[in-house]
């Protein structure tokens, strides 16, 4: 089946630590994204790649770093740097620009102690 | 630039009553439209889009929008509300000048036996 996968689910981290998280899809898509969701707050973009090796900043982007060495995967590293990192990290992927749907991860649940 | 506003955090209905959930946004170009999903501790899943086809856009789950320009308003409909219902909706805006999604904050339904 096609989709897109992250992993892991949950994962907890202790504060000063990186965390990378992992978003793969099989979907054959040129563009990838990252957001986070906040309770209230919708979905604010953090990263987004419309082709390998080629990746550009959201809104968020400050404490966050990414790589597109694969069109398959989008892996998002949250830095020692950003300031509040708990929260649910949503990774989509489209065919291309953004007048095309995306297709959306199960999301992954970041929890910093 | 675009955005999206969503008028109501949560709607309640009963079960068997009419699901009106309201999404007005703004775009200075003719915008691409969409409705998404989320389950509790899921990803988003797309519901219907509009592509300046029809006006009146079916989705799956029995809901359908209708794309009013004079109002700039995408509002999310369904006949009947069902248990399975229950979920946390997103209407979202993208358009040719921009190569970003917008998403709004969101509107919980909560669906009452």
């Amino acid at each position: 089946d096609g989709g897109i996968t992250q992993s892991p689910k949950y994962l907890f981290r202790k504060e000063g630590q990186n965390v990378t998280l992992s978003c793969e899809q099989n979907l054959n898509h040129d563009a990838m994204y990252w957001y986070r969701q906040d309770p209230g707050q919708g979905l604010r973009l953090i990263y987004y790649s419309q082709i390998v090796n080629d990746f550009q900043k959201g809104d968020i982007a400050e404490g966050y770093s990414v790589s597109r060495e694969k069109k398959e995967s989008f892996p998002l590293t949250v830095t020692s740097a950003q300031k509040n990192p708990t929260a649910f990290y949503l990774c989509a992927s489209s065919i291309g620009a953004s007048t095309y749907e995306q297709y959306f991860g199960p999301g992954t649940r970041l929890t910093v102690t | 630039a675009q955005s999206v506003t969503q008028l109501g955090s949560h709607v309640s209905v009963s079960e068997g009553a009419l699901v009106l959930l309201r999404c007005n946004y703004s775009s200075s170009v003719p915008p691409y439209l969409f409705w998404y999903v989320q389950y509790p501790n899921q990803g988003l899943q797309l519901l219907l889009k509009y592509t300046s086809a029809a006006t009146l856009v079916k989705g799956i789950n029995g809901f359908e929008a209708e794309f009013k320009k004079s109002e700039t308003s995408f509002h999310l409909t369904k006949p009947s509300a069902h248990m399975s219902d229950a979920a946390e909706y997103f209407c979202a805006v993208s358009d040719r000048d921009n190569n970003d999604m917008r998403f709004g904050a969101g509107t919980r339904l909560t669906v009452k036996p």
